[in-house]
Protein backbone atom coordinates (compact mmCIF):
# COMPACT_ATOMS: atom_id res chain seq x y z
CA UNK A 1 0.00 0.00 0.00
CA UNK A 2 0.98 3.65 -0.65
CA UNK A 3 2.45 5.28 2.51
CA UNK A 4 3.01 8.72 2.59
CA UNK A 5 4.19 10.91 -0.15
CA UNK A 6 6.06 14.35 -0.81
CA UNK A 7 7.18 15.82 -3.84
CA UNK A 8 9.58 17.64 -4.96
CA UNK A 9 12.30 15.37 -2.91
CA UNK A 10 14.43 18.22 -2.94
CA UNK A 11 14.30 21.88 -3.61
CA UNK A 12 16.77 24.99 -4.08
CA UNK A 13 15.53 28.18 -4.28
CA UNK A 14 17.02 32.17 -4.52
CA UNK A 15 16.36 34.00 -1.30
CA UNK A 16 13.60 35.61 -1.99
CA UNK A 17 11.58 33.16 -4.44
CA UNK A 18 8.59 31.52 -3.18
CA UNK A 19 8.20 27.50 -2.87
CA UNK A 20 5.43 25.39 -2.86
CA UNK A 21 5.57 21.82 -0.75
CA UNK A 22 3.24 19.09 -1.11
CA UNK A 23 1.96 15.95 0.97
CA UNK A 24 0.21 13.15 -0.31
CA UNK A 25 -1.21 11.55 2.48
CA UNK A 26 -2.83 7.92 3.14
CA UNK A 27 -5.82 7.55 2.05
CA UNK A 28 -8.85 7.93 4.14
CA UNK A 29 -6.18 9.63 6.79
CA UNK A 30 -8.28 11.93 8.56
CA UNK A 31 -5.76 14.22 10.28
CA UNK A 32 -2.20 16.16 8.53
CA UNK A 33 1.00 17.35 9.80
CA UNK A 34 3.75 19.32 8.53
CA UNK A 35 7.32 19.29 10.50
CA UNK A 36 10.37 21.40 9.90
CA UNK A 37 13.15 19.75 10.89
CA UNK A 38 16.75 21.68 10.77
CA UNK A 39 20.07 19.96 10.15
CA UNK A 40 21.06 18.15 13.38
CA UNK A 41 17.42 18.70 15.84
CA UNK A 42 14.53 16.66 15.88
CA UNK A 43 11.39 17.80 13.74
CA UNK A 44 9.44 20.64 15.02
CA UNK A 45 5.28 20.86 14.60
CA UNK A 46 4.19 24.07 12.31
CA UNK A 47 0.35 23.22 11.72
CA UNK A 48 -2.14 20.29 11.55
CA UNK A 49 -5.44 19.47 9.31
CA UNK A 50 -8.23 17.78 10.18
CA UNK A 51 -10.00 17.28 7.27
CA UNK A 52 -9.83 20.05 5.52
CA UNK A 53 -9.81 22.41 8.47
CA UNK A 54 -6.71 23.68 9.68
CA UNK A 55 -7.27 23.30 13.75
CA UNK A 56 -3.44 24.02 14.49
CA UNK A 57 -1.03 26.89 12.99
CA UNK A 58 0.40 27.88 16.37
CA UNK A 59 4.24 26.62 14.82
CA UNK A 60 4.04 28.73 11.56
CA UNK A 61 7.69 30.72 11.93
CA UNK A 62 6.50 33.69 10.34
CA UNK A 63 3.31 34.59 8.12
CA UNK A 64 5.46 34.07 4.72
CA UNK A 65 4.42 30.57 5.82
CA UNK A 66 1.08 29.31 5.01
CA UNK A 67 -0.71 25.79 4.43
CA UNK A 68 -3.94 24.05 3.00
CA UNK A 69 -5.39 21.06 2.41
CA UNK A 70 -8.82 22.65 0.30
CA UNK A 71 -10.34 18.93 0.05
CA UNK A 72 -8.88 17.03 3.09
CA UNK A 73 -6.74 15.15 1.42
CA UNK A 74 -3.82 16.67 -0.52
CA UNK A 75 -1.62 19.58 1.42
CA UNK A 76 0.14 22.34 -0.17
CA UNK A 77 2.63 24.02 2.27
CA UNK A 78 3.64 27.64 0.73
CA UNK A 79 6.41 29.76 2.04
CA UNK A 80 6.77 33.15 0.51
CA UNK A 81 9.97 35.21 0.00
CA UNK A 82 12.49 32.67 1.59
CA UNK A 83 15.19 33.30 3.51
CA UNK A 84 18.07 31.30 4.57
CA UNK A 85 17.04 30.14 7.61
CA UNK A 86 13.66 28.53 5.59
CA UNK A 87 16.44 25.74 4.86
CA UNK A 88 15.93 22.61 6.46
CA UNK A 89 13.81 19.08 5.69
CA UNK A 90 9.64 19.76 5.85
CA UNK A 91 8.23 16.45 6.78
CA UNK A 92 4.61 15.70 6.26
CA UNK A 93 2.72 13.33 8.31
CA UNK A 94 -0.73 12.01 8.55
CA UNK A 95 -2.49 9.52 11.02
CA UNK A 96 -6.56 7.96 10.72
CA UNK A 97 -7.02 10.44 14.10
CA UNK A 98 -9.74 7.65 15.64
CA UNK A 99 -9.36 9.54 18.92
CA UNK A 100 -7.35 6.57 20.45
CA UNK A 101 -4.02 6.79 21.90
CA UNK A 102 -2.44 4.00 19.91
CA UNK A 103 -3.45 6.33 16.80
CA UNK A 104 0.22 6.81 15.20
CA UNK A 105 1.45 9.20 13.01
CA UNK A 106 3.14 8.02 9.26
CA UNK A 107 5.83 10.30 8.13
CA UNK A 108 6.63 10.49 4.12
CA UNK A 109 10.26 11.29 2.80
CA UNK A 110 10.72 15.13 4.03
CA UNK A 111 11.12 17.34 1.10
CA UNK A 112 15.15 18.77 1.51
CA UNK A 113 14.62 22.68 0.80
CA UNK A 114 17.58 24.65 0.73
CA UNK A 115 17.51 28.54 0.22
CA UNK A 116 20.86 30.19 -1.47
CA UNK B 1 5.11 23.86 27.47
CA UNK B 2 6.32 20.86 27.03
CA UNK B 3 10.15 19.99 25.90
CA UNK B 4 11.45 16.50 25.62
CA UNK B 5 15.28 15.92 25.58
CA UNK B 6 17.44 13.10 24.69
CA UNK B 7 20.88 11.74 26.19
CA UNK B 8 23.27 11.05 24.80
CA UNK B 9 23.19 12.55 21.47
CA UNK B 10 25.25 10.58 19.96
CA UNK B 11 26.58 6.88 20.66
CA UNK B 12 29.21 4.57 19.40
CA UNK B 13 28.84 1.06 20.05
CA UNK B 14 30.59 -2.39 19.11
CA UNK B 15 28.55 -4.96 17.68
CA UNK B 16 26.44 -7.16 20.22
CA UNK B 17 26.51 -4.71 22.50
CA UNK B 18 22.88 -3.91 24.60
CA UNK B 19 22.70 -0.59 25.08
CA UNK B 20 19.65 2.15 26.08
CA UNK B 21 18.86 5.58 25.05
CA UNK B 22 17.11 7.71 27.21
CA UNK B 23 13.98 10.38 26.67
CA UNK B 24 13.09 12.97 29.40
CA UNK B 25 9.63 15.09 29.55
CA UNK B 26 8.65 18.02 31.48
CA UNK B 27 4.97 17.64 31.81
CA UNK B 28 3.80 14.30 32.71
CA UNK B 29 0.17 14.90 31.00
CA UNK B 30 0.68 13.05 27.67
CA UNK B 31 -1.62 10.97 25.19
CA UNK B 32 1.45 9.36 24.40
CA UNK B 33 5.08 8.62 23.27
CA UNK B 34 6.52 7.36 20.24
CA UNK B 35 9.99 5.92 19.54
CA UNK B 36 11.41 6.42 15.94
CA UNK B 37 13.96 5.94 13.70
CA UNK B 38 15.58 8.10 10.94
CA UNK B 39 17.80 6.84 8.56
CA UNK B 40 20.16 9.39 6.46
CA UNK B 41 17.71 11.37 4.29
CA UNK B 42 14.55 9.59 5.02
CA UNK B 43 11.53 10.15 7.11
CA UNK B 44 10.59 8.96 10.30
CA UNK B 45 9.65 5.23 10.71
CA UNK B 46 7.71 4.39 14.43
CA UNK B 47 9.20 1.85 16.54
CA UNK B 48 7.22 1.82 19.31
CA UNK B 49 4.27 3.77 20.74
CA UNK B 50 3.68 3.26 24.62
CA UNK B 51 0.46 4.50 25.77
CA UNK B 52 0.04 6.80 28.56
CA UNK B 53 -1.40 4.05 30.68
CA UNK B 54 1.16 1.59 29.97
CA UNK B 55 4.46 1.29 31.70
CA UNK B 56 6.73 -0.82 28.66
CA UNK B 57 6.15 -1.71 25.17
CA UNK B 58 8.19 -4.87 22.97
CA UNK B 59 8.69 -5.54 19.38
CA UNK B 60 11.68 -7.81 18.91
CA UNK B 61 15.07 -6.85 20.14
CA UNK B 62 13.54 -3.46 20.79
CA UNK B 63 12.09 -2.63 24.77
CA UNK B 64 10.53 0.59 25.87
CA UNK B 65 9.80 1.99 29.32
CA UNK B 66 7.55 4.64 30.29
CA UNK B 67 7.47 6.22 33.78
CA UNK B 68 4.94 9.59 33.55
CA UNK B 69 5.45 10.18 37.17
CA UNK B 70 9.32 11.09 36.69
CA UNK B 71 8.76 12.10 32.82
CA UNK B 72 11.23 9.39 31.71
CA UNK B 73 10.69 6.93 29.08
CA UNK B 74 14.34 4.68 27.99
CA UNK B 75 14.61 2.76 24.72
CA UNK B 76 16.57 -0.41 25.12
CA UNK B 77 18.45 -2.58 22.12
CA UNK B 78 19.23 -5.54 22.89
CA UNK B 79 22.38 -7.61 21.22
CA UNK B 80 22.91 -4.33 18.65
CA UNK B 81 24.01 -4.62 15.33
CA UNK B 82 25.49 -2.43 12.38
CA UNK B 83 22.34 -2.41 10.71
CA UNK B 84 20.65 -0.76 13.97
CA UNK B 85 22.74 2.30 13.09
CA UNK B 86 20.63 5.74 13.23
CA UNK B 87 19.29 8.31 14.48
CA UNK B 88 16.62 7.84 17.13
CA UNK B 89 13.79 10.24 18.11
CA UNK B 90 11.29 10.11 21.09
CA UNK B 91 8.21 12.04 20.52
CA UNK B 92 5.50 12.96 23.10
CA UNK B 93 1.82 13.45 22.25
CA UNK B 94 -0.33 15.23 24.01
CA UNK B 95 -4.29 15.82 23.62
CA UNK B 96 -4.06 18.26 20.99
CA UNK B 97 -2.80 15.68 18.81
CA UNK B 98 0.96 17.50 17.63
CA UNK B 99 4.45 15.52 18.30
CA UNK B 100 6.62 17.08 20.36
CA UNK B 101 10.11 15.97 19.44
CA UNK B 102 13.73 15.17 21.37
CA UNK B 103 16.83 16.15 19.72
CA UNK B 104 17.61 12.38 18.44
CA UNK B 105 20.40 10.04 19.59
CA UNK B 106 22.53 9.27 16.77
CA UNK B 107 23.58 5.38 17.21
CA UNK B 108 26.50 3.81 15.25
CA UNK B 109 27.28 0.20 15.78
CA UNK B 110 30.80 -0.58 14.79
CA UNK B 111 31.18 -4.29 13.21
Amino acid sequence: GAGVSQSPRYKVAKRGQDVALRCDPISGHVSLFWYQQALGQGPEFLTYFQNEAQLDKSGLPSDRFFAERPEGSVSTLKIQRTQQEDSAVYLCASSLDRGRSTDTQYFGPGTRLTVL
Amino acid sequence: KQEVTQIPAALSVPEGENLVLNCSFTDSAIYNLQWFRQDPGKGLTSLLLIQSSQREQTSGRLNASLDKSSGRSTLYIAASQPGDSATYLCAVRNQGGKLIFGQGTELSVKP
